[in-house]
Parts: C-alpha cells; sequence; structure tokens
C-alpha cells in the first residue's frame, strides 16, 4: 500500500476552465476526505465520503464543485469554470470509519492565472 | 472568533532544543485531537493522535491536552533539523470534519 495518491500534483490553468483532480485512497479505507489549503492556513474542510456516498458539502464547496466517489474507491474533485480565488492546494485524506487520524495525500497544487 | 487559534508566528530554535507548540479552542465538544506535521509542498503527515484530556509519548514527542483550559500543546525534544516543518494542530467533536490551526513554522538551526 502505498498511501493517498493524488494526481495532479500541480496544475495550472486558465480563468474560466474546468479542472478535475484525482484522489486514490488508502485501499481498505471506507471514508475519503478533499480538504482546501491556502497559503499560511490550515486545511479546511470540504466534503466527505462513505464508501460511494457524499455525506457532508462544507458551505465552501461552491455551486462549481462537484465531487463524486464511484463504486467507493478513487474520487474525483472537478472545479467548473475556475477563479483566482480557487487557487489552493487540494488535499485528499482517507480514514476507517471512526479513526480520527487521517491519512493525507501530497495535494494538488491548483494555479488559477 | 476562530474554532481553533493557534499563534502562526515562526519559530527557531538551535538544535537539541526543545519545541512548545500550543493551540486553544473554542468548540468544547472537541474531544478528538491531532498533531500533524507538514513539509514544504506536502500533504499533512499525522505525528500524533489523542482522546480527550491527558498525555501521550511517543519517542521525542509529547502531547498534552487539557480540556478544561481548551488548550493543547506538543513538545519535541531533543530537536533535529530533520524536525523544521509545519505544524498543524487539529481537532474533531467526531462529526467526521477536521478544524485546524493556521499552523507553526519550526526552523531548527544546526
Amino acid at each position: 500500500d502505498t498511501g493517498v495518491s493524488q494526481d495532479p500534483r500541480h496544475k495550472i490553468t486558465k480563468r474560466g476552465q474546468n479542472v478535475t483532480f484525482r484522489c486514490d485512497p488508502i485501499s481498505e479505507h471506507n471514508r475519503l476526505y478533499w480538504y482546501r489549503q491556502t497559503l499560511g492556513q490550515g486545511p479546511e474542510f470540504l466534503t466527505y465520503f462513505q464508501n460511494e456516498a457524499q455525506l457532508e458539502k462544507s458551505r465552501l464547496l461552491s455551486d462549481r464543485f462537484s465531487a463524486e466517489r464511484p463504486k467507493g474507491s478513487f474520487s474525483t474533485l472537478e472545479i467548473q469554470r475556475t477563479e483566482q480565488g480557487d487557487s489552493a492546494m487540494y488535499l485528499c485524506a482517507s480514514s476507517l470509519q471512526t479513526d480520527y487520524g487521517y491519512t493525507f495525500g501530497s495535494g494538488t497544487r491548483l494555479t488559477v492565472v | 472568533q476562530k474554532e481553533v487559534e493557534q499563534d502562526p508566528g515562526p519559530l527557531s530554535v538551535p538544535e537539541g532544543a526543545i519545541v512548545s507548540l500550543n493551540c486553544t479552542y473554542s468548540n468544547s465538544a472537541f474531544q478528538y485531537f491531532m498533531w500533524y506535521r507538514q513539509y514544504s509542498r506536502k500533504g499533512p503527515e499525522l505525528l500524533m493522535y489523542t482522546y480527550s484530556s491527558g498525555n501521550k509519548e511517543d519517542g521525542r514527542f509529547t502531547a498534552q491536552v487539557d480540556k478544561s483550559s481548551k488548550y493543547i500543546s506538543l513538545f519535541i525534544r531533543d530537536s533535529q533539523p530533520s524536525d523544521s516543518a509545519t505544524y498543524l494542530c487539529a481537532m474533531s467533536d467526531g462529526n467526521n470534519r477536521l478544524a485546524f490551526g493556521k499552523g507553526n513554522q519550526v526552523v531548527v538551526i544546526p
């Protein structure tokens, strides 16, 4: 098991374009989380899945953001019509149910120009 | 007032010194407390995980939780240059969402 994998590591996109990120969690973990981190700040919760069900979404997750976890395995986070304010590190984490010590991936750094 | 307060000021210490970090919080429902270490351009790595009040020790690291004061601490003994990183406190009330502090950048000078 190689931990939580995220792809791509870096993404530069023009404002208005759509982007999609992928996260592959630790295989036996049934919970998957997305967080966003901006420079000098701690990660902020976006959404989480238990198996394939998206159980909670933050108010930070505007209508331009959508996340999926088909079949309860990998997850994708899509941002439509990107804005400069979307520039951040997008972190994925996974855990077993009721385990609050999440394992994070290395993140996808998004730059919107 | 943010749920979790962590003074983000950078901290520089000489190698071998004790590093002391702390966070305060306002949500009395928090009962799970974590410390993460984050190297530049990497994701956070779980260092310590405690439930409720008390102390936990793991090698050179000690985590303390004082729920009555809503205050948690992390101590790093015999600090090494490889300990240079940003340290984030995080906590949860069991609702599957972690609340993080802003992080402390620590530099251990050889």
